[in-house]
């Protein structure tokens, strides 16, 4: 059980260069997340989906688009990077939603540096 | 709006006690606790739900006051490995089903 990966784990971006960060989780769960984490700022949602097909956007998605084709799998897209969005980005999973008092898996993160 | 974690860092000796409050200008649904080592992903450690119960974990507990809007976890006997930073994640009735993170709490144990 590898539980939540993420790749790659670091890369460096030029101003306006496209990317897409790939989450893979096999606990079939059905949520979700991807978060930016910045120093001193806690944990952001930037997009979420509950479930094969779906996604919704959280607190900060601009500039941030997602798909989630397979229950396994979230893609988190950056079509044009910015500075602003040199980060920490993490995926997480869960297996029901908040009401459902699931705990959130997390996967070991992705480092972006945009230049 | 974020709540509020303190204290925002704590260093403790081996062996000594820390709390760690996460306060709410909201009411709230559940409050969920996380561990992060540096470099590290966050650790699930345990979710509060609304009813004002009490949860332990090994030597990690935690309360949850609706009426103060608060959360505060509990680590007794701190151990080495217990340091790191502490977020608090809360969840609302116009959190849209989101949870909304505090800053961190960071702490560090020496021995």
């Amino acid at each position: 059980n590898a539980g939540v990966t993420q790749t790659p784990k670091f890369r460096v971006l030029k101003t306006g260069q496209s990317m897409t960060l790939l989450c893979a989780q096999d606990m079939n769960h059905e949520y979700m997340y991807w978060y930016r984490q910045d120093p001193g700022m806690g944990l952001r949602l930037i997009h979420y989906s509950v479930g094969e097909g779906t996604t919704a956007k959280g607190e900060v998605p601009d500039g941030y688009n997602v798909s989630r084709l397979k229950k396994q799998n979230f893609l988190l897209g950056l079509e044009s990077a910015a500075p602003s969005q040199t980060s920490v980005y993490f995926c997480a999973s869960s297996y029901l939603g908040l009401a459902g008092g699931s705990p959130q898996y997390f996967g070991p993160g992705t480092r972006l540096l945009v230049l | 709006q974020q709540p509020v974690q303190s204290p925002q860092a704590v260093i403790l000796r081996e062996g000594e006690d820390a709390v760690i409050n996460c306060s709410s200008s909201k009411a709230l649904y559940s409050v969920h606790w996380y561990r992060q080592k540096h470099g590290e992903a966050p650790v699930f450690l345990m979710i509060l739900l609304k009813g004002g119960e009490q949860k332990g974990h090994e030597k990690i507990s935690a309360s949850f006051n609706e009426k103060k809007q608060q959360s505060s976890l509990y680590l007794t006997a701190s151990q080495l490995s217990y340091s790191g930073t502490y977020f608090c994640g809360t969840e609302s009735a116009d959190s849209n089903y989101q949870l909304i993170w505090g800053a961190g709490t960071k702490l560090i144990i020496k021995p």
